[in-house]
């Protein structure tokens, strides 16, 4: 069965870095796209950021475009997100996300790790 | 960005009640539009896709329907493993968009 497990999340100062790892199992996890979505305490769903099966394509949420990382590593099946000039507002749970269609990115999220939490706090 | 509406926001019900939660997009969407589930503490699960097709495993009383801009989710006969929020998704337009939820609540 697909599984998605989520590490590295942690509590970290203003305009420091921490890097969420998200190990996946049970699928192919070179053929699929692949999205960070986050969720502040007591919120609704954001989406952040995906990339593509071969990792070619990378698209970002506004407000993370240029202080997010999204990366792959197919031989690892992992997942990475490198989050810099970390912000208050950037604490959530971070949740990685599988796309459903082989090869394509469509922003459909079949399946879902159980989140790793990011706390942004001086 | 599109803007998704969902409403009610919250709601009570009763085990075995019928509940329809609705979602509104801010412009056309056609079906390119999700439901999720999601616990407190839990991830969210996905439930329907392509507004009305449900996803493999998740059970029948769930149906989803609606194009366009206007979409519902009902649960035909609620159960206690059911109460939880709702969340609807459209992915027609980038960036992909999320309605507010829909905490169904035990009356």
């Amino acid at each position: 069965q697909v599984q998605l497990v989520e590490s590295g999340g942690g509590v970290v100062r203003p305009g420091k870095s921490l890097r969420l790892s998200c190990v996946a199992s049970g699928f192919t996890f070179s053929s699929y796209g692949m999205h960070w979505v986050r969720q502040a305490p007591g919120k609704g769903l954001d989406w952040v950021a995906v990339i593509s099966y071969d990792g070619s394509t990378k698209y970002y949420k506004d407000s993370v475009r240029g202080r997010f990382t999204i990366s792959r590593d197919n031989s690892k099946n992992t997942l990475y997100l490198q989050l810099h000039s970390l912000r208050p507002e950037d604490t959530a749970v971070y949740y990685c996300a599988k796309d459903s269609p082989w090869h394509q990115i469509k922003w459909e999220f079949d399946y879902w790790g159980q989140g790793s939490l990011v706390t942004v706090s001086s | 960005d599109i803007q998704m509406t969902q409403f009610p926001s919250s709601l009570s019900a009763s085990v075995g009640d019928r509940v329809t939660i609705t979602c509104r997009a801010s412009q056309g969407i056609s079906d390119s539009l999700a439901w999720f589930q999601q616990k407190p503490g839990k991830a969210p699960k996905s439930l329907i896709y392509a507004a009305s097709s449900l996803q493999s495993g998740v059970p029948s009383k769930f149906s989803g329907s609606g194009s366009g801009t206007d979409f519902t989710l009902t649960i035909s006969s609620l159960q206690p493993e059911d109460f939880a929020t709702y969340y609807c998704q459209q992915y027609n337009n980038y960036p992909p968009t999320f309605g507010g939820g829909t905490k169904v609540e035990i009356k």
